[in-house]
């Protein structure tokens, strides 16, 4: 019952930003976007949400469309570290709702 | 001082056994939840505590039981053991609505 569609895989180079794309055309105007990813053997790790607003902190860069369908994770400068699976996850802003994950996108960094 | 902590990390144990696993965190939030990542990697909810009490119950069977001696704490119990049940679980706990959450590192379950 994802609300999201990513690609499966990416590839980008060490050094290079690293663009994720997700799509969530029935977004409404109360749910957030929230990006999670996940590196082998790890638990999942917080990254970014935002509503309306671009957003950025230590680790990346969300920007969301004005008609809020869809949404890139930018990391700026991606390492070898950053390869993992990112999850962008819809959450509506009222009480008692969970984080349900999608398949993601399998990001891998190369040298 | 690790924020989401799981015991144990490892576990294997036959069908039919009971077994738990414990997580505890010390960031002082509200809610905690069980997430299952099966051997495709998807993660799915279980189940989800706000201040000791359920607040979700996924479709799970009602051999897991969750409990929750205080916020600060929440266990997973399962019985009889199935082969199926071998995964991944996950803790996490989160402030409350408009937060991301924190994991743990997870505990994998092999049940032979």
């Amino acid at each position: 019952d994802a609300k999201t569609t990513q690609p499966t895989s990416m590839d980008c180079a060490e050094g290079r930003a690293a663009n994720l794309p997700c799509n969530h055309s029935t977004i409404s105007g109360n749910e957030y976007v929230y990006w999670y990813r996940q590196i082998h053997s790890q638990g999942p790790q917080y990254i970014i949400h935002g509503l309306k607003n671009n957003e950025t902190n230590e680790m990346a860069s969300l920007i969301i469309t004005e008609d809020r369908k869809s949404s890139t994770l930018i990391l700026p400068h991606a390492t070898l570290r950053d390869t993992a699976v990112y999850y962008c996850i819809v959450r509506p802003s009222w009480e008692n709702n969970d984080m349900r994950f999608g398949a993601g996108t399998r990001l891998t960094v190369k040298p | 001082d690790t924020a989401v902590s799981q015991t144990p990390k490892y576990l294997v144990t036959q069908m039919g056994n009971d077994k738990s696993i414990k997580c505890e965190q010390n960031l002082g939030h509200d809610t905690m939840y069980w997430y299952k990542q099966d051997s495709k990697k998807f993660l799915k909810i279980m189940f989800s505590y706000n201040n000791k009490e359920l607040i979700i119950n996924e479709t799970v069977p009602n051999r897991f039981s969750p409990k929750s001696p205080d916020k600060a704490h929440l266990n997973l119990h399962i019985n009889s053991l199935e082969l199926g049940d071998s995964a991944v679980y996950f803790c996490a706990s989160s402030p409350g609505v408009g937060y991301g959450y924190t994991f743990g590192s997870g505990t994998r379950l092999t049940v032979v």
